[in-house]
């Protein structure tokens, strides 16, 4: 079966640090991936995908993700955390258009 | 931009009682679909629907139903609430990407 796997339940980062929000995938599956991000008491909020092309991806508020098929990831990153980013990741993966999805990671930026 | 809207953001209600969660969609959208979030467990996918008046069971249908009369609006129904639904529940809707309304939080007492 499809999985997706978010293996840290939470991440704590020093604002001005680069973060990194890890995600490993399914092989099974077709490597269409996205993450999202969700600010508390709030619905999820798009922020990247990755389809075909470039492995690097870039997103909203500064983020951007690796695709890197050997090692069957997808990790979140950004250069300089902000306290702001403070909230819970999802990475999800696409199967038959439902999404398999991670469950979540929480980052917590420290001022 | 997309814009996902559900009828509440909170919402009490008592145990045995019919409870109707509604969701609009403005973009067009043929896929919908609804989650419930509960910690520790992540997005658990409840039903979805590819078009008006179709629907398939997701992960977790039981003790609930769904309604899709018209393509821009899918309901999720309780048929008798009970505390075990209480949760935070997710509408979304997607043609390449999944997008997400704001999410009802519900007690059941």
């Amino acid at each position: 079966a499809q999985s997706v796997a978010q293996p840290e339940d939470q991440v704590n980062v020093a604002e001005g640090n680069p973060l990194t929000v890890k995600c490993t995938y399914s092989v099974s599956g077709n490597p269409y991936l996205f993450w999202y991000v969700q600010y508390p008491n709030r619905g999820l909020q798009f922020l990247l995908k990755y389809i075909t092309g470039d492995n690097l991806v870039k997103g909203s508020y500064g983020f951007e993700a690796e695709f890197n098929k050997s090692q069957t990831s997808f990790h979140l990153k950004k250069p300089s955390a902000l306290v702001s980013d403070s909230a819970l990741y999802f990475c999800a993966q696409d199967s038959n258009y439902q999404l398999i999805w991670g469950a979540g990671t929480k980052l917590i930026i420290k001022p | 931009d997309v814009k996902v809207t559900q009828s509440s953001r909170y919402l009490v209600k008592r145990t045995g009682e019919k409870v109707f969660l509604e969701c609009v969609q403005d973009m067009d959208h043929e896929n919908m679909f609804w989650y419930r979030q509960d910690p520790g467990l992540g997005l658990r996918l409840i039903y979805f629907s590819y078009d008006v008046k179709m629907k398939e069971k997701g992960d977790i249908p039981e003790g609930y139903s769904v309604s899709r009369e018209k393509k821009e609006r899918f309901s999720l129904i309780l048929e008798s609430a009970s505390t075990n639904q209480t949760s935070m529940y997710l509408c979304a809707s997607r043609k390449e990407t999944q997008y997400f309304g704001p999410g009802t939080r519900l007690l059941v007492l």
